[in-house]
């Protein structure tokens, strides 16, 4: 079975500041990552995603994140954070073998302060 | 590319009432769609795998008889919620699968629908 932990459900940084969001995953095959960030009152927007090769994933909006396998890890960071970075975002992990069913974390929602 | 639309946006209903919920791929063919609820300040939970031209598979704890899907053509996907109760009322999301080779599909979402049952 598959499952994804998301380390804190709450991050408040400044503006201009590092954005780290941790996501430990839990599979028995090679997995497929996602990152999706979700505005109020919208649906899923998918910010960037591992499948295959270079573990080092960059997204839209400055977002990347990196596959580390050894750690279970798909940690997502943005160098500097705007304001328009405020929202949820969600970590998901696929089974390659499925009809592409996700399972998500619960969520980080992230606070942007001037 | 990959937009999915859902209608409507927000709904309003009585208890005991049935609502429609409708999900179209716009510009592929998905054969399967997913349904997601969402409540307040949580994830997503799946409720069910709508593949087209055949049954809805339902998610442990999800009643099919309630939530009833239908998968008739390759665009489009309805969940009905059938006699409504307030604790029906939550945030209801579809996706939609696409191929993108390489062995995995991918998921777009539509931008979901607030449910209210007053």
């Amino acid at each position: 079975a598959q499952s994804v932990t998301q380390l804190g459900s709450h991050v408040s940084v400044s503006e201009g500041a590092l954005v780290l969001l941790r996501c430990n995953y839990s599979s028995s095959v090679p997995p497929y990552l996602f990152w999706y960030v979700q505005y109020p009152n919208q649906g899923l927007q998918l910010l960037l995603k591992y499948t295959t090769g270079a573990t080092l994933v960059k997204g839209i909006n400055g977002f990347e994140a990196e596959f580390k396998k050894s750690e279970t890890s798909f940690h997502l960071t943005k160098p500097s954070a705007h304001m328009s970075d405020a929202a949820e975002y969600f970590c998901a992990v696929s089974d390659r073998g499925s009809q592409g069913n996700l399972i998500f974390g619960k969520g980080t929602k992230l606070s942007v302060k001037p | 590319g990959a937009v999915v639309s859902q209608h409507p946006s927000r709904v309003i209903c009585k208890s005991g009432t049935s609502v429609k919920i409708e999900c179209r791929s716009l510009d592929f063919q998905a054969t399967t769609m997913f349904w997601y609820r969402q409540f307040p300040k949580q994830s997503l939970m799946l409720m069910a795998t709508s593949n087209e031209g055949s049954k809805a598979t339902y998610e442990q704890g999800v009643e099919k008889d309630k939530f009833l899907i239908n998968h008739a053509s390759l665009t489009l996907s309805t969940l009905t919620v059938t006699s409504a109760h307030p604790e029906d009322s939550s945030f209801y999301i579809c996706s939609a699968d696409r191929t993108r080779g390489g062995g995995y599909n991918e998921q777009f979402f539509g931008p979901g629908t607030r449910l209210t049952v007053l």
